[in-house]
Order: structure tokens, then C-alpha cells, then sequence
């Protein structure tokens, strides 16, 4: 199993471009999510999903699209970049119907927006 | 406002001494709780969790304590090794109220000094 994992490891945009964070399991897992973790913060939950085709917002959804169209994939769109979604994202996904046990990180995607 | 604390930014210990690291919420629903490890450039790794109706959960050198009534929690490692270096994470949620979201604390850096 490769686990979690997100492509590109590392993006620069500028501002208004858009671009799409892609996000994998082969763990057949219901549960994915979406975070960004800035400096000195903790990791803030964008958008998740308990299984393909729900998708729902979190803490901080505005500026991103999210769709489900496979229980493997979980693709984060960003419509139109600015510098203040600058960042680190991390995806995880967990064998639970409800995501609240052992979530499993991707390595992040690390954007810079200038 | 932030629903979870960790107000120590940073920890400082030696090899073998006991690591404390601190957790305060203040969302009273709060009633499943986790804490994750976070190594540089890796996504964050689950490290222990514990219910509300529960006090203590241990595993290995990790025990994770929870004081309701202060809505405190803390996890305490023994004996701490270079290897615990990392940035833990405190997390929380709503698991009988139907919550699939994590809330994250801010995380804390521990040193772990050989």
C-alpha cells in the first residue's frame, strides 16, 4: 500500500491563477479530509468527505472546491489563488465512517503564492 | 476562539526525564480526544486518543490524561528519547453529537535533549 499521497510535494502560483491539489489513497478508506497548517497555527480543517459523492465544508473552506467522485480520490481545487493561501496542505483519510479515529496524513503540499 | 489550547509553544527535556505536554478546551461537547505527532517536511502521525468517559489511556511510554472537570488534558511521555523530537498536536471533537471534524490545537515543539 503506498498509503496517502499528494502531488505536487511543492507549487508556486501567482496570484489568480488556479490550480488543483491532488490527493490518493489505496487504503479503501470512506473518510477524506482536507487541512492547511500555517506557521504558529494548527492544521485547519479546509473540506471533507465521508464517502464518494458527500462532501461537506470545514473550518476554512472559502477559495476551495472539493468533489468525490471516487472513494480513492480527493482532489482540492483552488479557484483563484491568493497570498494568504499560502501554505501547507495536508490530506488524510480514515477507515472509519466518521473520521475521528486514526486519520492518516498525507506528506503535504507545500504552496507559495505570490 | 480558539476551542483548543496548547499554550506552550515549545518543550525542553532531557533523555529519560518525563515530557508533559498541556491541552485546555473549552468546548464542553468536546468528548473524544487525540494527540498526533509531527515530524518536519512528514504529515502529522496518530499518536493516542481517549473518550470522555475515560480518565487515563496508556500505550507503551505515552499516557494521555484527561480531566473533565478542568477540561485539561495532557500526555505524558516516559522516558523521553531524541527520537520524541516533533511537534505534537492536540486534537478534539464532538463524537456523540455526529461531528466528523477535527479541532486542532496550535501543536507544541518538544526537544528532546540527549
Amino acid at each position: 500500500n503506498a498509503g496517502v499521497t499528494q502531488t505536487p510535494k511543492f507549487q508556486v502560483l501567482k496570484t489568480g491563477q488556479s490550480m488543483t491539489l491532488q490527493c490518493a489513497q489505496d487504503m479503501n478508506h470512506e473518510y477524506m479530509s482536507w487541512y492547511r497548517q500555517d506557521p504558529g497555527m494548527g492544521l485547519r480543517l479546509i473540506h471533507y468527505s465521508v464517502g464518494a459523492g458527500i462532501t461537506d465544508q470545514g473550518e476554512v473552506p472559502n477559495g476551495y472546491n472539493v468533489s468525490r467522485s471516487t472513494t480513492e480520490d480527493f482532489p482540492l481545487r483552488l479557484l483563484s489563488a491568493a497570498p494568504s493561501q499560502t501554505s501547507v496542505y495536508f490530506c488524510a483519510s480514515s477507515p472509519q465512517g466518521r473520521g475521528l479515529e486514526t486519520q492518516y496524513f498525507g506528506p503535504g503540499t507545500r504552496l507559495l503564492v505570490l | 476562539d480558539q476551542q483548543v489550547k496548547q499554550n506552550s509553544p515549545s518543550l525542553s527535556v532531557q533523555e529519560g526525564r518525563i515530557s508533559i505536554l498541556n491541552c485546555d478546551y473549552t468546548n464542553s461537547m468536546f468528548d473524544y480526544f487525540l494527540w498526533y505527532k509531527k515530524y518536519p517536511a512528514e504529515g502529522p502521525t496518530f499518536l493516542i486518543s481517549i473518550s470522555s468517559i475515560k480518565d487515563k489511556n496508556e500505550d507503551g511510554r505515552f499516557t494521555v490524561f484527561l480531566n473533565k472537570s478542568a477540561k485539561h488534558l495532557s500526555l505524558h511521555i516516559v522516558p523521553s528519547q531524541p527520537g520524541d523530537s516533533a511537534v505534537y498536536f492536540c486534537a478534539a471533537s464532538e463524537l456523540q453529537g455526529g461531528s466528523e471534524k477535527l479541532v486542532f490545537g496550535k501543536g507544541t515543539k518538544l526537544t528532546v535533549n540527549p
